[in-house]
């Protein structure tokens, strides 16, 4: 079945940096992949995500990148700020999600 | 858009009775709503699925018979932890699938926190 990874496990950033999160899958024919942001106590936040037909996506501050020959993609936040402080969850989808094991973002004013 | 609200927030039960958790999708209706569990600083594992009016399929090593899921209507899928022991108290959420969209996007609650005395 398939497998993420996701690296790093904890990320420390100050604010107005760039903070990037690394996922990698296994199954080449996963098609979906969604980044979660989950604050302390809530359920997870959907904040972008990228079909296999498309290698860039753009919201803003945040973007993901898809290397389906690698089999990895990223998330990249710019501009980071205090309330972009959570925990970040990377998944893949081949009709069910396969979730990695998570990032804690901490960004310092 | 896309909201999902899931009942209670939180609940504290004592060892041996059985607990329901709904989940309801507010603003769309959900052909597929998938229901995980999250223990402290891990990750969401996929617990089972559930289609609108069928039995909901389950994962691997998860007993459908003391989590009893019921995907009544399109925007309304209910969990029931029978017979609750201390090591089923985690962090419950569940997600919806929109009719429209994208086929796998999937929108979650807020989640359940179970705590079993």
């Amino acid at each position: 079945g398939e497998n993420v990874e996701q690296h790093p496990s904890t990320l420390s950033v100050q604010e107005g940096d760039s903070a990037v999160i690394k996922c990698t899958y296994s199954d080449s024919a996963s098609n979906y992949f969604p980044w979660y942001k989950q604050e302390l106590g809530k359920g997870p936040q959907l904040i972008i995500d990228i079909r296999s037909n498309v290698g860039e996506k753009k919201d803003q501050r945040i973007a993901v990148t898809l290397n389906k020959t690698a089999k990895h993609f990223s998330l990249h936040i710019t501009e980071t700020q205090p309330e972009d402080s959570a925990v970040y969850f990377c998944a893949a989808s081949l009709g069910k999600l396969i979730f990695g094991t998570g990032t804690r973002l901490q960004v310092f004013p | 858009g896309a909201v999902v609200s899931q009942h209670p927030s939180w609940v504290i039960c004592k060892s041996g009775t059985s607990v329901k958790i709904e989940c309801r999708s507010l603003d769309f209706q959900a052909t597929t709503m998938f229901w995980y569990r999250q223990f402290p600083k891990q990750s969401l594992m996929l617990m089972a699925t559930s289609n609108e009016g069928s039995k909901a399929t389950y994962e691997q090593g998860v007993e459908k018979d003391k989590f009893l899921i019921n995907h009544a209507s399109l925007t309304l899928s209910t969990l029931t932890v029978t017979s609750a022991h201390p090591e089923d108290s985690s962090f419950y959420i569940c997600s919806g699938q929109p009719l429209a969209g994208g086929v796998d996007t999937q929108y979650f609650g807020p989640g359940t926190r179970l705590t079993v005395l």
